[in-house]
């Protein structure tokens, strides 16, 4: 069975652009969630999405948003983007409805502002 | 801010050594995770220990917890070069299901 698949791997982008980000989760896991990991530093939470309804979100600015499909996969929205954007993106879907529990990761996408 | 901090930054051990990590937290929790990392890339879940448990065992990997003192340790033993990667600990905070809260974590190298 095929993990969670990221796409893209990396992309480049300029300030002030828009970038959107997509996650397909594990087969039969309803929920997504989103991480911001600047290097050197662990994962943040950004969202959870369970049955497209957002259930948490984190402390990030209104130009992030996020939006889950009736397929269970999500996009990641960040516009005007600001250099300190730059990190890796990681989405990971869980069965759970609370994703608390034992949560499996995709490879991200490396976003890089310049 | 963070809501777990992790000890040691980094670690250096031989093939063979084991290898320990630990993991602070501040809030009361659900449960904690450990999850390790290859090169910046994805995270993989390595166990998972409830705040009712005090100890876990899954393969070379021994968790325990001590919720009086908010803290967990990770063992790895008899430890390989593949265990090369960085080690995080990871919160659920009780009532604020729905979102992880990741230390900093440790980065272990493993010479062969």
């Amino acid at each position: 069975d095929a993990g969670v698949t990221q796409s893209p791997t990396h992309l480049i982008k300029t300030r002030g652009q828009h970038v959107t980000l997509r996650c397909s989760p594990i087969s039969g896991h309803k929920s997504v969630s989103w991480y911001q990991q600047v290097l050197g530093q662990g994962p943040q939470f950004i969202f959870q999405y369970y049955e497209k309804e957002e259930r948490g979100r984190g402390n990030f600015p209104d130009r992030f948003s996020a939006r889950q499909f009736p397929n269970y996969s999500s996009e990641l929205n960040v516009n005007a983007l600001l250099l300190g954007d730059s990190a890796l993106y990681l989405c990971a879907s869980s069965s759970a409805a609370w994703a608390n529990e034992k949560l499996f990761f995709g490879s991200g996408t490396q976003l890089s502002v310049l | 801010s963070q809501q777990g901090e992790e000890d040691p930054q980094a670690l250096s051990i031989q093939e063979g050594e084991n290898a320990t990590m630990n993991c602070s937290y501040k809030t009361s929790i659900n449960n904690l995770q450990w999850y390790r990392q290859n090169s910046g890339r994805g995270l993989v879940h390595l166990i998972l220990i409830r705040s009712n448990e005090r100890e876990k065992h899954s393969g070379r990997l021994r968790v325990t917890l001590d919720t009086s003192k908010k803290s967990s340790s990770l063992l790895i033993t008899a430890s390989r070069a593949a265990d090369t990667a960085s080690y995080f600990c990871a919160t659920v905070i009780y009532n604020q299901g729905g979102k992880l809260i990741f230390g900093q974590g440790t980065e272990l190298s493993v010479k062969p």
